[in-house]
């Protein structure tokens, strides 16, 4: 069975950094091409960004209102993918998803989502 | 920055058939990319329901089918029932944003 659990989420103040972790299991972690998509209390879902595989290039592609600020990574020791958050903004607070990346370009599979709430 | 246009809200009487619209441009659905579905239940993560434009996951009931046409894409629900109440949204991929695009999500109201 294929689980997704996110952690890293809290309370942090403008300007401040955070790093979210999504521990992956069920499935070959390493081959798997991953997104992180947040949402706002009350709002839409919102693709932040993806990595591929190693065997792919490791390439990250990051939605414009992150990037420069954002950064994924993976730990293929560890089955783990990553959040960098730098830079935060009040309109970073949502709810932050890791999901699987299927080769047709949705979202297969979704964690639980941690919460970051950016307010002074 | 949803780039995919769907309505705010459809309702509809237990049993009838509604459709959500998707509507988006020439560099995502337009350009041939896939458009798949998801579901999110008040106060749960969401859900694929539909993937490939019309492909139902494994445990999606039959009342749920895509279609795709042009730019725009739509949802159909038929035979609604209580527990379809939920927000659905339609993604897509985007070639000049190199990433995902979501809808701007639709309540889905039982009357």
């Amino acid at each position: 069975e294929v689980q997704l659990v996110e952690s890293g989420g809290g309370l942090v103040k403008p300007g401040g950094s955070l790093r979210l972790s999504c521990a992956a299991s069920g499935f070959t972690f390493s081959n798997a091409w991953m997104s992180w998509v947040r949402q706002a209390p009350g709002k839409g879902l919102e693709w932040v960004g993806r990595i591929k595989s190693n065997k792919n290039g490791g390439t990250t592609y990051y939605a414009a209102p992150v990037k420069g600020r954002f950064t994924i990574s993976r730990d293929d020791s560890t089955d783990t993918l990553y959040l960098q958050m730098n830079s935060l903004k009040t309109e970073d607070t949502a709810v932050y998803y890791c999901t699987t990346d299927s080769s047709s370009y949705y979202c297969d599979y979704w964690g639980q989502g941690t919460l970051v709430t950016v307010s002074s | 920055q949803s780039v995919l246009t769907q309505p705010p809200s459809v309702s509809g009487a237990l049993g009838q058939r509604v459709t959500i619209s998707c509507t988006g441009s020439s560099s995502n659905i337009g350009a041939g990319y896939y458009v798949h579905w998801y579901q999110q239940l008040p106060g749960t993560v969401p859900k694929l329901l539909i993937y490939g434009n019309g492909y139902r996951p494994s445990g999606v009931p039959d009342r749920f089918s895509g279609s795709k046409s042009g730019t725009s894409a739509s949802l159909a629900i038929s035979g609604l029932q209580a527990e379809d109440e939920a927000d659905y949204y339609c993604q897509s991929y985007d070639s000049n944003l190199s990433g995902f695009v979501f809808g701007t999500g639709t309540k889905v109201t039982v009357l």
